[in-house]
């Protein structure tokens, strides 16, 4: 069957360091992968979308990767901020069209 | 401006009633999605709809039902024969195409409990 896996603790992290959150996927041949922050009581909202053929992607302190090889995308969060912290979903959309979200990874930043 | 709205934003139901959530974009997305999401998990999809008069079901359609008479609208009715319905209800559509699919857009969320 196919999965998105993301890891379920949550990631605390000191304000300024670095977060690195872990998506990985099986029986999915996705074109390409997208990320998305959810606020507790809020729906998601869209951050990073990678192709395929690209190997990252940036947009101001964040930073994606995408190994098809490995089936997995890595989501950085680079000096991180007390406002980063939120759930963060990685999603794919499978072989039907259905969007599909992972359980998503809780980041708490802490001054 | 343009959205996705949802209403409402909280619901009560009582045992053995049908309720209506709604969700209407003014995107012009093709796609809508309804996923439900239960503390501390992820997104479930329930049923998505790629185009109008057309729909299939997620991976948790048992005790629900749709419809897309409208390009903009896709309203989610939660039956009786749902038998945990209490939950966090999210509507999303995305535009899909040649160029491949887009980012998806997200309404603020109907918080369903029953009473």
């Amino acid at each position: 069957s196919q999965k998105i896996e993301q890891n379920s603790e949550a990631l605390n992290i000191q304000e300024g360091k670095t977060a690195t959150l872990t998506c990985n996927y099986t029986n999915y041949s996705p074109a390409y992968l997208q990320w998305y922050r959810q606020d507790p009581g809020r729906g998601p909202v869209f951050l990073l979308l990678i192709r395929e053929n690209e190997k990252e992607k940036r947009k101001e302190r964040l930073k994606v990767t995408f190994d098809t090889t490995l089936k997995q995308s890595l989501f950085h969060i680079t000096a991180s901020q007390p406002a980063d912290s939120a759930t963060y979903l990685c999603a794919l959309v499978d072989s039907w069209g259905k969007l599909q979200f992972g359980a998503g990874t809780q980041v708490v930043v802490t001054p | 401006d343009g959205g996705i709205t949802q209403s409402p934003k909280y619901l009560f139901r009582k045992e053995g009633q049908n309720v209506t959530l709604s969700c209407e974009q003014n995107l012009n997305h093709d796609a809508m999605y309804w996923y439900r999401q239960d503390p501390g998990q992820g997104l479930r999809l329930i049923y998505y709809s790629q185009i109008v008069n057309d729909f299939q079901k997620g991976d948790i359609a048992e005790g629900y039902s749709v419809s897309r008479e409208k390009k903009e609208s896709f309203p989610l009715t939660v039956t009786s024969a749902q038998k945990n319905p209490t939950a966090f209800y999210l509507c999303a559509s995305n535009l899909q195409g040649a160029q491949g699919r887009t980012e998806a857009f997200f309404g603020q969320g109907t918080r369903l409990t029953v009473v």
